[in-house]
């Protein structure tokens, strides 16, 4: 198995841009989570999905950021407009009952 | 869900020695999670203990739970510089999602 598969890995852009982080879980895990990584804040959960169905978005900073979770296979999670503060390593994590959870390398993203 | 607290939050150790973290949390569990991040990477789970059980072990690990205290705890024996990261506890509740704390940090010198 491939693991937890995220894409892009490293994404630089420019305030105001619209930025798509996808995550691809583990097949057959039935939960996903996104959460972003700070140096000041630490490792937050921003939302999470269960049999792709968003069950706990209050995580989430903003209206600027969505996720979606179209399928079993694939999450987005977007931020428009993006914010220097938005600045982070963004991680996604899959789980499947109540066992351990299974994390993504990360995409590393620098908002200028 | 809940978020564990790891105690301390710095620790430095000798290669050799063993390494003690500590994590306190607030409400029932269902297990408690230990997770291990290297610089830059994601997590990695080490090692999840059921509510029902007192200590488990898995090769230089081992972790210990008191649900009357609401606390685990983590030790690394004999030390390698290659366990020089963060630890992070994460107890969890049937239903909701893992919220992890600031970590211990753990260095290592050789």
């Amino acid at each position: 198995d491939a693991g937890v598969i995220q894409s892009p890995r490293h994404e630089v852009t420019e305030m105001g841009q619209e930025v798509t982080l996808r995550c691809k879980p583990i097949s057959g895990h039935n939960s996903l989570f996104w959460y972003r990584q700070t140096m000041m804040r630490g490792l937050e959960l921003l939302i999470y999905f269960n049999n792709n169905v968003p069950i706990d978005d209050s995580g989430m900073p903003e209206d600027r950021f969505s996720a979606k979770m179209p399928n079993a296979s694939f999450s987005t999670l977007k931020i428009q407009p993006s914010e220097p503060r938005d600045s982070a390593v963004y991680f996604c994590a899959s789980i499947s009952g109540h066992l351990r959870q299974f994390f993504g390398p990360g995409t590393r993203l620098t908002v200028l | 869900s809940q978020q564990g607290e790891e105690d301390p939050q710095a620790l430095s150790i000798q290669e050799g020695e063993n390494a003690t973290m500590n994590c306190s949390y607030k409400t029932s569990i269902n297990n408690l999670q230990w997770y291990r991040q290297n610089s830059g990477r994601g997590l990695v789970h080490l090692i999840l203990i059921r509510s029902n059980e007192r200590e488990k072990h898995s090769g230089r690990l081992r972790v210990t739970l008191d649900t009357s205290k609401k606390s685990s705890s983590l030790l690394i024996t004999a030390s390698r510089a290659a366990d020089t990261a963060s630890y992070f506890c994460a107890p969890y509740q049937a239903g909701t999602a893992l919220i992890f704390g600031k970590g211990t940090t753990l260095s290592v010198s050789s």
